[in-house]
């Protein structure tokens, strides 16, 4: 079972503008970990943040996390039709066990 | 330096047949985690080794097996497929330290199985 939810589930903008997704889920972790998949291929790694962090950043790339209210958020500053991508939030609860967020599917129009 | 590597890329296997997939880590990477991703399930964790130990196992049949070689190396294996079985299957490494505790996990392209 999934622990993490994602919304939006789609988010179409154009080029240029920002795009925001967020993450909730259930349990403490250890870190969170944001990844970007295209078309069903392998998962890139964008960035992770620690529980004991409030914000990171990452060239075009800000996350944000709030361990009181479990959440998570990722925001793409000016976004580019090459963002076109699912992205998935996953917490590492403990021995590289990564457990995934339903994903949010990206469009990015030129 | 070279990502995960997995092999092969694609397989198509008949329900009943058993099938053998591999991952070669980053080098210096010593934990191995798999997952299955299917359109209904999502990204679903299988089980994690660390230094030929397996430390961390998802709730899938028993069917679904793995083991770490000596050089980090991994293998996983699932006996008697079924249709549901039909999968990308996806590799990932990661570096640990000395307390066990791992950072990024890195991810291979996948491989992906058709059961017919």
């Amino acid at each position: 079972s999934q622990q993490g939810e994602e919304d939006p589930q789609a988010l179409s903008i154009q080029e240029g503008e920002n795009a925001t997704m967020n993450c909730s889920y259930k349990t403490s972790i250890n870190n969170l970990q944001w990844y970007r998949q295209n078309s069903g291929r392998g998962l890139v790694h964008l960035i992770l943040i620690r529980s004991n962090e409030r914000e990171k950043h990452s060239g075009r790339l800000r996350v944000t996390l709030d361990t009181s209210k479990k959440s998570s958020s990722l925001l793409i500053t000016a976004s580019r039709a090459a963002d076109t991508a699912s992205y998935f939030c996953a917490t590492d609860t403990g021995f590289q066990k990564l457990v995934f967020g339903t994903g949010t599917r990206l469009l990015v129009s030129p | 330096k070279a990502g995960v590597t997995q092999t092969p890329r694609y397989l198509i296997k008949t329900r009943g047949q058993q099938v053998t997939l591999s991952c070669s880590p980053i080098s210096g990477h010593r934990s191995v985690s798999w997952y299955q991703q299917t359109p209904g399930q999502g990204l679903q964790f299988l089980f994690e080794y660390f230094s030929e130990t397996q430390r961390n196992k998802g709730n899938f049949p028993g069917r679904f097996s793995g083991r770490q070689f000596s050089n980090s190396r991994s293998e996983m294996n699932v006996s008697t497929l079924e249709l549901g079985d039909s999968a990308l299957y996806l590799c990932a490494s990661s570096l640990v330290d000395q307390f066990g505790v791992g950072t990024e996990a890195f991810f291979g392209q996948g491989t992906r199985l058709t059961v017919v």
